[in-house]
């Protein structure tokens, strides 16, 4: 079976620009969740859909969004960015709450 | 709210030593426990789990890990270190009703020849 799936994988941005990252889940998960990773905060939970749902969401501003479509696929945007997303964003994918998390190689992002 | 605590943020161990990692949380309902490694540009790859059946868990290579719920405790171990197991290493905690993960803030071992 294939892991999971991040595209890009790497990403140069400047400030004030917006960003969409993709991720594929595992075939037949539902649930995707997001994270952010950064050397001064470690991993951060951004925000988790199950069922093209939004079912649970960290501590970030609105600038960061997300979306699920019908094939479990799921999008996260960031706009008007700043220097301090520059991250490692990571997505996994679970058959469901209670069930353990797998995660895809990241999305790098530097914002210049 | 849940937390983790990684305590140092730096083990070196010598190759064929015992690995000790260590890690304590706060939970407020029974929770879940993980171990992830991360190596260098890749994603969190699963190394064992809890979830409130046996309270040693065993894991990938050769790694297990002991739930202690009077200490709050999911420390790591591994009898012997092997170069491979040169790795970031991430303790996290979650509800298992709610899949969001906290995770501590990571502890990187490296091992010595």
């Amino acid at each position: 079976k294939a892991g999971v799936t991040q595209t890009p994988r790497y990403l140069i941005k400047t400030r004030g620009q917006q960003v969409t990252l993709s991720c594929s889940p595992i075939s037949g998960h539902r649930s995707v969740s997001w994270y952010q990773q950064t050397p001064g905060q470690g991993l951060q939970f951004l925000f988790e859909y199950f069922s093209e749902t939004q079912r649970n969401k960290g501590n970030f501003p609105g600038r960061f969004s997300g979306r699920q479509f019908s094939n479990s696929r799921s999008e996260m945007n960031v706009s008007t960015l700043e220097l301090g997303d520059s991250a490692l964003y990571l997505c996994a994918s679970s058959q469901g709450f209670e069930e353990t998390q797998y995660f895809g190689p990241g999305t790098r992002l530097l914002v210049l | 709210a849940q937390s983790v605590t990684q305590l140092g943020s730096h083990v070196s161990v010598s190759e064929g030593a015992l690995v000790l990692l260590r890690c304590n949380y706060s939970s407020s309902v029974p929770p879940y426990l993980f171990w992830y490694v991360q190596y260098p540009n890749q994603g969190l790859q699963l190394l064992l789990k809890y979830t409130s059946a046996a309270t040693l868990v065993k894991g990938i290579n050769g790694f297990e890990a002991e739930f202690k719920k009077s200490e709050t405790s999911f420390h790591l171990t591994k009898p012997s270190a092997h170069m491979s197991d040169a790795a970031q290493n991430f303790c996290a905690v979650s509800s298992g009703a709610n899949s969001k993960l906290t995770f501590g803030k990571g502890i990187t071992l490296s091992v010595r020849p």
